[in-house]
């Protein structure tokens, strides 16, 4: 059974400030790592993706894959207002798009003015 | 790209009768998915194809939900009868490569 955790929330952060998101999973074999943004009666919008152990950087977001511990982490620097969301970590066992995601729970952000 | 299509957004029904939910997949996308939302169990898939092939259907709940994709551009699910407990949030994503993109959603209340 495939498993993503990912810590509810809500995680408050103070307007400007680094935003660290979690997830942990559990299938060993998983290839493929999604961020996933919510925001509240919205669909999940692609934020970033990561195969590769190590950091991958896209403006104000930093994905970290740690294949070896099973966790896959999501930094938001310079936090707004607008980043307010709920934030979805998802993995798969093939690149390529050949197979469907699994989703954690999600983690509900909270960023504070 | 007019992105992920589906329709209707909101659907309210009663117990018993079939729903028909409906999806238009990117243009050039070759796999699509089925996702459903709810409070307690979150994201969860349901189904999905490559190339038009149903390749795993293991997330469907019962055999009350069917899913079909006769050609690349459309793809249904079908849930007969509905429950009160179908009542979720229904996506539709699609894919070319890794990434996929979500449609809008329906809102399926069963009464």
């Amino acid at each position: 059974q495939k498993e993503v955790e990912q810590n509810s929330g809500p995680l408050s952060v103070p307007e400007g400030a680094i935003a660290s998101l979690n997830c942990t999973y559990s299938d060993r074999g998983s290839q493929s790592f999604f961020w996933y943004r919510q925001y509240s009666g919205k669909s999940p919008e692609l934020i970033m993706f990561i195969y590769s152990n190590g950091d991958k950087e896209d403006g104000r977001f930093t994905a970290q894959l740690n294949k070896a511990s099973q966790y896959v982490s999501l930094l938001i620097r310079d936090s707004q207002p607008s980043d307010s969301a709920t934030y979805l970590c998802a993995v798969n066992l093939f690149g390529g798009g050949a197979d469907g995601l699994t989703f954690g729970k999600g983690t509900h952000l909270i960023i504070q003015p | 790209d007019a992105g992920v299509i589906q329709s209707p957004r909101h659907e309210v029904t009663e117990m018993g009768q079939e729903v028909t939910l409906r999806c238009k997949p990117i243009s050039g996308h070759n796999s699509l998915f089925w996702y459903r939302q709810t409070m307690m169990r979150g994201l969860e898939l349901l189904i999905y194809f490559n190339n038009n092939v149903p390749i795993d259907d293991s997330g469907m709940p019962e055999d009350r939900f069917s899913a079909k994709m006769p050609n690349a551009s459309f793809s249904t699910l079908k849930i007969q009868p509905s429950e009160p407990r179908d009542s979720a949030v229904y996506f539709c994503a699609s894919s070319l490569m890794s990434e996929q993109y979500f449609g809008p959603g329906t809102r399926l209340t069963v009464t």
